[in-house]
């Protein structure tokens, strides 16, 4: 089965620790994005990455960093400068840029104590 | 700068009621495309449809139809004869052709009652 997969679904840390969510797919997708969800909110922007080592800052990158060593795989890290982590987080991927549809994970839910 | 806005918050509507979802966009941009995404309270994001700016004509499939109108900037969503399962956030976003993101709306909340 194609698709994309986050893990864990449910992520708690305490304030002061880095944390890194992962993302995968098997999909062959050049382009591949994170995103955060705050309650009763869109989606918004963290980071963006159309090919391999190569990836942009989206709107909220601060606090965040991002890696795409493999075609497959885009991990996040929320660092411990992010002011507010707690949030929903989606990982998404196109089979190119932005001008195609997006296919998205399950998300991973993040809790900072 | 691309502006997506979506009205409604929420809508709830009875079992069998035909609804429909509100999008209205905002772009300089000549070429673009419009999308719907679905998200369930599971929470993953479904696709619905793309749309590009030159293809005006509607869109049916199944009970869903879509009615993109250049000359008023509005993408609506109409859901016919709602079910339950059809109780969902419904975002719409907007993309440029080249280069810029995705903006996305910040969704419309249907709750469909059986």
């Amino acid at each position: 089965d194609g698709g994309i997969t986050q893990s864990p679904k449910y992520l708690f840390r305490k304030e002061g620790q880095n944390v890194t969510l992962s993302c995968e797919q098997n999909l062959n997708h050049d382009a591949m994005y994170w995103y955060r969800q705050d309650p009763g909110q869109g989606l918004r922007l963290i980071y963006y990455s159309q090919i391999v080592n190569d990836f942009q800052k989206g709107d909220i990158a601060e606090g965040y960093s991002v890696s795409r060593e493999k075609k497959e795989s885009f991990p996040l890290t929320v660092t411990s400068a992010q002011k507010n982590p707690t949030a929903f987080y989606l990982c998404a991927s196109s089979i190119r840029g932005y001008s195609y549809e997006q296919y998205f994970g399950p998300g991973t839910r993040l809790t900072v104590t | 700068a691309q502006k997506v806005t979506q009205a409604q918050t929420e809508i709830s509507v009875v079992e069998k009621e035909d609804v429909t979802l509100d999008c209205v966009y905002e772009t300089r941009d000549t070429t673009y495309y419009l999308f719907w995404y679905k998200q369930p309270p599971s929470g993953e994001l479904v696709f619905l449809i793309r749309r590009n700016s030159f293809d005006e004509q509607n869109e049916i499939s199944g009970r869903y139809s879509w009615n993109f109108q250049k000359s008023t900037s509005s993408f609506n969503f109409t859901i016919t004869a709602s079910q339950v399962v059809d109780s969902a956030v419904y975002f719409c976003a907007l993309s440029p052709l080249n280069a810029g993101k995705s903006t996305f709306g910040d969704g419309t909340t249907l709750t469909v009652k059986p």
